[in-house]
């Protein structure tokens, strides 16, 4: 199975607020784990990124919580902005291979101001 | 070069005729992918370039598809007799092949229309 789930599909948040994007998967393969923010109208790009050989990751803001036990991980925004506002997406993709990304169906992150 | 660029940012055709996107790759990125992105959903692969090699397709891309990068640099993506189900963002996406490195870095995409 290369799917990837996500949920939730739609998140409203206060300014200053914590938002929690929940991803998982089947595939145990999967060995690379990124977020891309997709703003309307342009590209994905590259939030933050994961490897399964730790259980979390912190940029700035945007932190990546990985559970391997679970086949879970999750996007956490903390001090949430409204410029934050924007679709994002979790992916996975499996060493050796073309390194393809397999992406969830997203989540519309609206934060209030 | 600032990031990978794409052609023409939209298309709108009539069904059955044939439309052809192009990609640019960030300089000296050798591996480039092609992917579609319907209204609410996530992207999804549909094909993969090392160099100047296609080395990977998904069950996605019909017969009606083809891509192609010669020389190793940009690549174009060709629908024959679209219909109305291609409508869609193709978008494009380049990395630099390492052991480490995996970052794909996507164009603005090319939003096709099929009336």
């Amino acid at each position: 199975q290369q799917q990837v789930k996500q949920s939730p599909q739609s998140l409203i948040v206060q300014k200053g607020g914590i938002s929690i994007i929940n991803c998982a998967y089947e595939n145990t393969a999967f060995d690379y784990f990124p977020w891309y923010q997709q703003f309307p109208g342009k590209g994905p790009a590259l939030l933050i990124a994961i490897r399964p050989d730790v259980s979390e990751k912190k940029e700035g803001r945007f932190t990546i919580s990985f559970n391997k036990s679970a086949k879970q991980f999750s996007l956490h925004i903390m001090d949430s902005q409204p410029g934050d506002s924007a679709t994002y997406f979790c992916a996975a993709s499996i060493v050796g291979s073309a390194r393809q990304l397999t992406f969830g169906s997203g989540t519309q992150l609206t934060v209030l101001p | 070069d600032t990031g990978v660029s794409q052609n023409p940012r939209h298309k709108i055709t009539k069904r059955g005729q044939n439309v052809t996107f192009r990609c640019d790759p960030i300089s000296e990125h050798n591996r480039l992918y092609w992917y579609r992105q319907t209204l609410g959903q996530g992207p999804e692969f549909l094909t993969y370039f090392q160099n100047e090699a296609q080395l990977e397709k998904s069950r996605l891309l019909s017969d009606r598809f083809s891509a192609e990068r010669p020389k190793g640099s940009f690549s174009t993506l060709e629908i024959q007799r679209t219909e109305q189900g291609d409508s869609a963002m193709y978008l494009c996406a380049s990395s630099l092949r390492s052991d480490r490195a995996d970052t794909q870095y996507f164009g603005p995409g090319t939003r096709l229309t099929v009336l």
